[in-house]
Parts: structure tokens; C-alpha cells; sequence
């Protein structure tokens, strides 16, 4: 059965103060791993789809990075409306459907 | 602009009543879904489609009904049988082939049992 697992479940930063978030993932053949971000009240906004161990991916102060087993998010030098759920989903070459793991809430202080 | 929309953004529901949650996409994808987001749980499947007229539960499908008789459209019912139904429910839509089967997603109806 795939599995998704997001760490921590919760991190608070400084504005400024650079860390990673963490997904760890198992399934049956990996089609693709996506990130996205949401905000409260609102649908999550795609970010990156990695397909392949050793890609990466980068997008203003985020940058998306995946092995066999795991993929970590980068963020530098966050700012506070970079504050928002990040969640990590994988899409197996089974189908298309996504399959998600429970989020880290990330909050970003000036 | 291509997109998915969910209607309506707040739906509130008496015991025992069935209600309908729209979503309609312009994105020409063949794939849609539905996920319910409960705090703490993450995004769990309760139904997809991949193509017209034929669907399949996903891993809380129980309550639940959906159908596909266009394309863009993807309704979903929750039934009286669905003895919680209070959460955020999101819908969402793929295309097919590398490079393109990112799930775009509608902004939620709220549910809430009244």
C-alpha cells in the first residue's frame, strides 16, 4: 500500500531563517511526486512534480528535491506569506489518482 | 482562464438530508476526483473518474455517490447514509502522459451538518 509521511508536522521560522520539510513515501512504482501548498479555507495550488530520483526543481525561495525514498522542500530565506500548509502527494504508475500525505504547517514570522 | 469550479463555497445540511456538491472543470482533462480534507488527516480519495460514464471508489467511498455524463462535470452527493459529514471537500482533475498529470484542484465546498 503507498504511504506518504510528512515531517515535522508543524514548524515555526523566523523571517529569514532558511529549513527543509521532509516526505517520505513507499509505492508500487513511482509515476510522479508532486508539491503543493495551501492556504486556509482555500484548494491546495500546485507547486513542482518531481518524476525521478535526482531531479530538482526550483521556484523563487522553494526548491524541490527527490530520491528513492524521499523528497525534501527548501526554503530560503523564507518570508512570512511564504506561511501555508505544504503538502506532498505521489501518484502511482498504477493510475493517475493522488495519494497524500498529512502536511506540514509551516508559519513564518517577521 | 481554464480551471475547476466548485460550487457552492458553504453548503450547510439537516440530519438525514442528501445533498449535491457541483464541479465542473474547462481544463479538456479526462480524469477527475473527489477529496475530503478533515483537520489533522490530510487529503483522503473518496471517489475518481477517469473517463465518462465510469468511476471508482476510492478509500471512503461509503455515504458517498458520484456520476459522469459530461467530460467537464463531476458531481458528488453526499447521502444520509454518510454519518459525518462535516469537512472541506475538494475536487480535482489530471490530464494524461508525463508532463501533465498534476492534479489542478477547485477552491472546496464546506460542509457542515446543521
Amino acid at each position: 500500500e503507498d504511504q506518504v509521511t510528512q515531517s515535522p508536522e508543524a514548524l515555526r521560522l523566523q523571517e529569514g531563517e532558511s529549513s527543509s520539510l521532509n516526505c517520505s513515501y513507499t509505492v508500487s512504482g513511482l509515476r510522479g511526486l508532486f508539491w503543493y501548498r495551501q492556504d486556509p479555507g482555500k484548494g491546495p495550488e500546485f507547486l513542482f512534480t518531481l518524476y525521478s530520483a535526482g531531479e530538482e526543481k526550483e521556484k523563487e525561495r522553494l526548491k524541490a528535491t527527490l530520491t528513492k525514498k524521499e523528497s525534501f522542500l527548501h526554503i530560503t530565506a523564507p518570508k512570512p506569506e511564504d506561511s501555508a500548509t505544504y503538502l506532498c502527494a505521489v501518484q502511482a504508475n498504477s493510475g493517475y489518482a493522488l495519494n497524500f500525505g498529512k502536511g506540514t504547517s509551516l508559519l513564518v514570522t517577521p | 482562464d481554464g480551471g475547476i469550479t466548485q460550487s457552492p463555497k458553504y453548503l450547510f445540511r439537516k440530519e438525514g438530508q442528501n445533498v449535491t456538491l457541483s464541479c465542473e472543470q474547462n481544463l479538456n482533462h479526462d480524469a477527475m476526483y473527489w477529496y475530503r480534507q478533515d483537520p489533522g488527516q490530510g487529503l483522503r480519495l473518496i471517489y475518481y473518474s477517469q473517463i465518462v460514464n465510469d468511476f471508482q471508489k476510492g478509500d471512503i467511498a461509503e455515504g458517498y455517490s458520484v456520476s459522469r455524463e459530461k467530460k467537464e462535470s463531476f458531481p458528488l452527493t453526499v447521502t444520509s447514509a454518510q454519518k459525518n459529514p462535516t469537512a472541506f471537500y475538494l475536487c480535482a482533475s489530471t490530464g494524461r502522459g508525463r508532463g501533465n498529470t498534476e492534479a489542478f484542484f477547485g477552491q472546496g465546498t464546506r460542509l457542515t451538518v446543521v
